[in-house]
């Protein structure tokens, strides 16, 4: 069965701190990995991967996949608490839809 | 504003009752997707609608059918209505028939449905 999954599932961080959000798949016929920011509203697209090893950067979020391992980190660093959120994970499967993970529930208090 | 506009925003019914969830796509997108979003499940794929046509479905239930109109709006009826159906309904866009390695879907702010 295709299954993307995330971890943690939450976190509450403080202003300032560095976190790392896990993305790993099994997903048949893969295309892309994409990263989403969901605030109680609609998703609202971060990033796209599809080679390994390359990173992908906007700001003080930054993403990298490793398509060997089957896995993908979103990494953000000095955080405000503007980035509070659901950080969800996506993957692209032969162009018929997207496969979602339940997403990492972000906290950052000031 | 991602351009695709959905309603209602909040719904409320009972079990058993039968409800049409609305969207319009981003102007100029053929594809429509719909997705629902549970606390346990998280977003799930429903089904995908092409320029009127179905083109791909994901885990819909019997109870649950869709249709995309000639001016590309596209409806998500749900009848029989059970309190598991308690989600947020998403609906996304796209000008793609098939997700294109980028896979961006535009989405609209959902409608949250609570059956009581």
């Amino acid at each position: 069965e295709d299954k993307v999954v995330q971890s943690p599932l939450s976190l509450v961080v403080h202003e300032g701190d560095t976190v790392t959000l896990n993305c790993s798949y099994e997903v048949t016929n893969f295309r892309s990995l994409l990263w989403y920011k969901q605030e109680k509203k609609a998703p609202t697209f971060l990033f796209m991967l599809t080679s390994s090893g390359i990173e992908k950067k906007s700001g003080r979020l930054s993403s990298i996949l490793d398509k060997k391992e089957l896995f993908s980190i979103l990494n953000i660093t000095a955080t405000q608490t503007g980035d509070s959120a659901v950080y969800l994970c996506a993957v692209n499967q032969a162009g018929t839809a997207l496969i979602f993970g339940k997403g990492t529930t972000l906290s950052v208090s000031s | 504003d991602s351009g695709v506009t959905q309603t209602p925003k909040h719904l409320i019914t009972a079990t058993g009752q039968r409800v049409t969830l609305r969207c319009s796509p981003r102007s100029g997108d053929l594809s429509v997707y719909w997705y629902q979003q549970s606390l346990d499940q998280g977003l799930q794929f429903l089904i995908q609608y092409y320029n009127g046509e179905e083109r791909a479905k994901g885990n819909i239930l019997e109870r649950f059918s869709a249709q995309q109109f000639p001016d590309l709006h596209s409806e998500l009826n749900l009848s029989s209505l059970e309190l598991g159906d308690s989600a947020l309904y998403f609906c996304a866009s796209s000008v793609y028939l098939r997700l294109p390695n980028t896979g961006e879907l535009f989405f609209g702010e959902g409608s949250r449905l609570t059956v009581l």
